[in-house]
């Protein structure tokens, strides 16, 4: 059975980095597409960012432009998110979400638990 | 940006129609989906490509999508399907687009 499994909580002050996992198993996560959503508090869902991890093309909400990058690592079906210059208001719950293509659009089918990132000074 | 637009909140009694709404300018254009998230869990995807149902979701879901809205309507609503809602619009100009969510409550 496919399964993503995020990292654990992270707490960050204001204009650091912060480096989120997704781990996927039960099959290569090379054959799929992974997005990043997040939810903030008080807020609905907010898609971030794509990647391929089959040939690494990316794709980035222009609001997080120069802010966020997706790499992966085939060798251990692994997606990083790494959001920089964190704000207070980055403070959320971060999903990693499997695409799953019909036609011609795509759906998040499997979600990873979430990993809170907390903003603070 | 393109913007989706979801009513906060919507009530239902148990057994009765619930109906949630999704507005975008030519909505209809795009493919629309909806996901079920209940408090502390991840989303879960309850329709896709406007009105496919995934393997293990009721068919009391069901989902349309015409013009400038979506709509995700639930026959014989269920207390275990109180949550909140959201839909998203994917297509290749705007790529992905989340609406504001909808809290059922089944009262």
């Amino acid at each position: 059975q496919f399964q993503l499994v995020q990292s654990g909580p992270e707490v960050k002050k204001p204009g650091a980095s912060v480096k989120v996992s997704c781990k996927a198993s039960g099959n290569s996560v090379t054959s799929y597409g992974i997005s990043w959503v997040r939810r903030a508090p008080g807020q609905g869902l907010e898609w971030m960012a794509w990647i391929s991890a089959y040939n690494g093309n990316t794709d980035y909400a222009q609001k997080f432009q120069g802010r966020v990058t997706l790499t992966t690592d085939t060798s251990t079906s692994t997606v990083h998110m790494e959001l920089r210059s964190l704000r207070s208001d980055d403070t959320a719950v971060y999903y990693c979400a499997r695409v799953t293509y019909y036609e011609s659009t795509g759906y998040y089918s499997d979600w990873g638990q979430g990993t809170l990132v907390t903003v603070s000074s | 940006s393109y913007e989706l637009t979801q009513p906060p909140s919507v009530s239902v009694s148990p057994g009765q129609t619930a109906t949630i709404t999704c507005s975008g300018d030519k909505l209809g254009g795009k493919y629309a989906s909806w996901y079920r998230q209940r408090p502390g869990q991840s989303p879960v995807v309850v329709i896709y490509a406007d009105n496919k149902r995934p393997s293990g979701i009721p068919e009391r879901f069901s989902g349309s999508n015409s013009g400038n809205t979506a709509t995700l309507t639930i026959s014989g609503t269920q207390a275990v399907d109180e949550a909140e809602y959201h839909c998203q619009a994917w297509d290749s100009s705007t790529s992905v687009t989340f609406g504001g969510g909808t809290k059922l409550t089944v009262l």
